[in-house]
């Protein structure tokens, strides 16, 4: 069965320090990945999505980026936090085909501090 | 633009009756319609799926209904129960493309005993 990991389950980081969240999935090839950032009583923002390695599609400009270094692996990063990057980070995974829900990871709360 | 509404209240119920949420969407094409329950602190997890041409689905005492016509969705718990509280998302898919889910804000239920 596909399982998917993201970790870590909560970060506590200074403002201008780095970020490197983590994400992989099993059971499955060649998924699309997605990074998700959810505010305090707000929706599922959609960041960055990967229909395949080394492709990354972004959705909102940011001091964020994402990579994809093997097909299961998907990596959010930034090279300094602001306040307002805090947030309850999600990756999913879905099947590359019509008809197909997507599977969240447990998350991250990066709270910056 | 695109545009999905999800009642931001919350939505207090008893136990034992039926819960009705809303999505209603402008501007969008879907070619499905997706619903997901998220707990505090924990990523959505994937309930329904009901397609365009699809007018209701059910599963256990869940139960979609999808008007493109009207632009929406309604989301039902019959018998609902106090573990049923939880935020409900629901999410459009577009037609052809790459399968991106789009999230609205969700609406928190509360079932009271």
């Amino acid at each position: 069965s596909q399982t998917i990991h993201q970790w870590p389950a909560t970060l506590v980081q200074p403002v201008g320090s780095p970020l490197s969240l983590e994400c992989t999935v099993e059971g499955t090839s060649n998924p699309n990945l997605y990074w998700y950032r959810q505010a305090a009583g707000r929706g599922l923002q959609l960041l960055f999505y990967s229909v395949g390695i080394g492709q990354i599609s972004s959705e909102v400009p940011q001091n964020l980026s994402a990579s994809r270094p093997q097909d299961r692996q998907f990596i959010l990063s930034s090279k300094k936090l602001l306040l307002s990057d805090s947030g309850f980070y999600l990756c999913a995974w879905s099947a590359t085909t019509f008809n197909t829900e997507a599977f969240f990871g447990q998350g991250t709360r990066l709270t910056v501090v | 633009s695109q545009k999905i509404e999800q009642n931001s209240e919350a939505l207090n119920i008893q136990e034992g009756k039926t819960a009705t949420l809303t999505c209603n969407y402008t501007n969008y094409s879907p070619a499905y319609l997706q619903w997901y329950r998220q707990d505090p602190g924990r990523g959505p997890v994937f309930l329904l799926l009901i397609r365009e041409n699809e007018k209701e689905k059910r599963k256990e005492r869940l139960k979609v209904t999808f008007d493109t016509t009207l632009k929406q969705s309604l989301f039902h718990i019959t018998a609902s129960q106090p573990t049923d509280s939880a935020t409900y998302l629901c999410a459009l898919v577009p037609s052809g493309g790459s399968y991106i889910p789009t999230f609205g804000r969700g609406t928190s239920l509360i079932v009271h005993p």
